[in-house]
């Protein structure tokens, strides 16, 4: 069975902060797939990131970045000089890779705000 | 990018009444689609995965004959929610996949559904 802890229900930093939001997942399978979604006030789910399990290396867009540790199954997400925009609900998710897997499992999501 | 939409964005319905949802891709052929629903601060729980031309897969305590899933193209998946009551009143959101084994999955904005 797979399963997607992100430990932090809420986080709240001052605008210009840096914030990282934890993600630690469970999956028995050695194939998987990783993602992160913001969910704004709108509701509507903004794919962020796709991260193939055979692919350790961290990544960068913008003022995100990612840091995957396949050895302690996290997935971290961090963002830099944050932004009151930044503001949202953001989920983390896992879906194996093998084939006819179709279930994206979500984390409880962190409700972050950044304040002005 | 892909489109999914969903229409409507909002509804208010009648204890005991039916509610459809419709859940529409724009620009590209959705082999798959989901219907997800979402409690307030709570994640997204997946209640059936369906793909075109045959039944929907529920998951495990989502009622079928309540929740009544049809996906006769593939641009087209329906929602409906017969005999609603006020504990269905949430979030759904709907999500589709090119293939079964696509690697992106595509969301739509939600529907929030208000039972009185």
């Amino acid at each position: 069975a797979q399963k997607v802890t992100q430990a932090q229900t809420e986080n709240s930093v001052v605008e210009k902060e840096d914030v990282t939001l934890d993600c630690v997942y469970e999956t028995r399978d050695t194939t998987y797939y990783l993602f992160w979604y913001k969910q704004p006030p709108s509701g509507e789910l903004v794919f962020l990131i796709r991260r193939n399990s055979f692919d350790e290396q961290n990544e960068i867009s913008g003022r995100y970045s990612w840091n995957f540790q396949k050895s302690t199954s996290s997935f971290n997400f961090t963002i830099t000089a944050s932004q009151v925009v930044d503001s949202a609900v953001y989920f983390c998710a896992l879906r194996p890779l093998i084939q006819g897997a179709q279930k994206l499992v979500f984390g409880q999501g962190t409700r972050l705000t950044i304040n002005p | 990018g892909a489109v999914v939409s969903q229409h409507p964005s909002w509804v208010i319905c009648k204890s005991g009444t039916s509610v459809k949802i419709e859940c529409r891709s724009l620009d590209f052929q959705a082999t798959t689609m989901f219907w997800y629903r979402q409690f307030p601060k709570q994640s997204l729980m997946l209640m059936a995965t369906s793909n075109e031309g045959s039944k929907a897969t529920y998951e495990q305590g989502v009622e079928k004959d309540k929740f009544l899933i049809n996906h006769a193209s593939l641009t087209l998946s329906t929602l409906t929610v017969t005999s609603a009551h006020p504990e269905d009143s949430s979030f759904y959101i709907c999500s589709a996949r090119v293939g079964t084994g696509g690697l992106e999955q595509y969301f739509g904005p939600g529907t929030r559904l208000t039972v009185t």
